[in-house]
């Protein structure tokens, strides 16, 4: 049971680049979430899925998209990276049951730098 | 001017002794509350949640104390340990949307051994 994963490690892109953040939960979770971390601050939502299907947006989501690809998988995509969007990426998931007050659990994280 | 996010609470005990982190929480409204404990380089770790209907609440050497009169919450480690050092994040949910937390800054702890 590896939990919440995420690939890359770590990234490098140049403006305008375009990539893909992977996201896999194997604890058969409902919601999954994409967040951002900056240097000294908590965690800000930039996504969100509920269940597999929908997915909403969260306090920051200009510049990105995302994918519910089915109920293990939730991707992030930068589709023009900016300077701006330099931070390290957690991907959570929160289930099995569905039920609004259950707790996260986070990946390992993704940082992305862009020159 | 500087962010306020650069600068971030800081706590600093010795081995042994019992910290207290606190947090003062955004919204009224707010039911559900989470610390997380995130370590360099990692992802934030869940430590213990509390429901709105609850003041306190103990887990394996941990205590969460909310107190809904002044929007606060605390974290209370007791014998707190090297192994403890890390930065401290409240989290609070509410309204109907499912699990959309929202972070607070963040508390670094470090132990001194």
């Amino acid at each position: 049971n590896a939990g919440v994963t995420q690939t890359p490690k770590f990234q490098v892109l140049k403006t305008g680049q375009s990539m893909t953040l992977q996201c896999a939960q194997d604890m058969n979770h409902n919601s999954m979430y994409w967040y951002r971390q900056d240097p000294g601050m908590g965690l800000r939502l930039i996504y969100y899925s509920a269940s597999e299907g929908t997915t909403d947006k969260g306090e920051v989501p200009n510049g990105y998209n995302v994918s519910r690809l089915n109920k293990r998988e939730f991707s992030l995509r930068l589709e023009s990276a900016a300077p701006s969007q330099t931070s390290v990426y957690f991907c959570a998931s929160r289930g099995p049951y569905g039920g609004r007050l259950e707790t996260q659990y986070f990946g390992p994280g993704t940082r992305l730098l862009v020159l | 001017g500087e962010s306020v996010g650069l600068h971030l609470p800081t706590l600093s005990v010795q081995e042994g002794d019992n910290s207290i982190i606190n947090c003062a929480y955004s919204n009224s409204a707010s039911d559900y509350f989470i610390w997380y404990k995130q370590e360099s380089g990692k992802g934030p770790q869940f430590i213990i949640d509390i429901r709105s209907n609850m003041d306190k609440r103990q887990g394996q050497r941990v205590t969460v104390l909310l107190n809904k009169t002044v929007k606060h919450l605390s974290l209370q480690i007791a014998a707190t340990q090297p192994g403890d050092s890390a930065v401290y994040f409240c989290a609070e949910n509410f309204g109907t949307s499912y699990g959309k937390l929202t972070f607070g800054q963040g508390t670094i702890l470090t132990v001194h051994p």
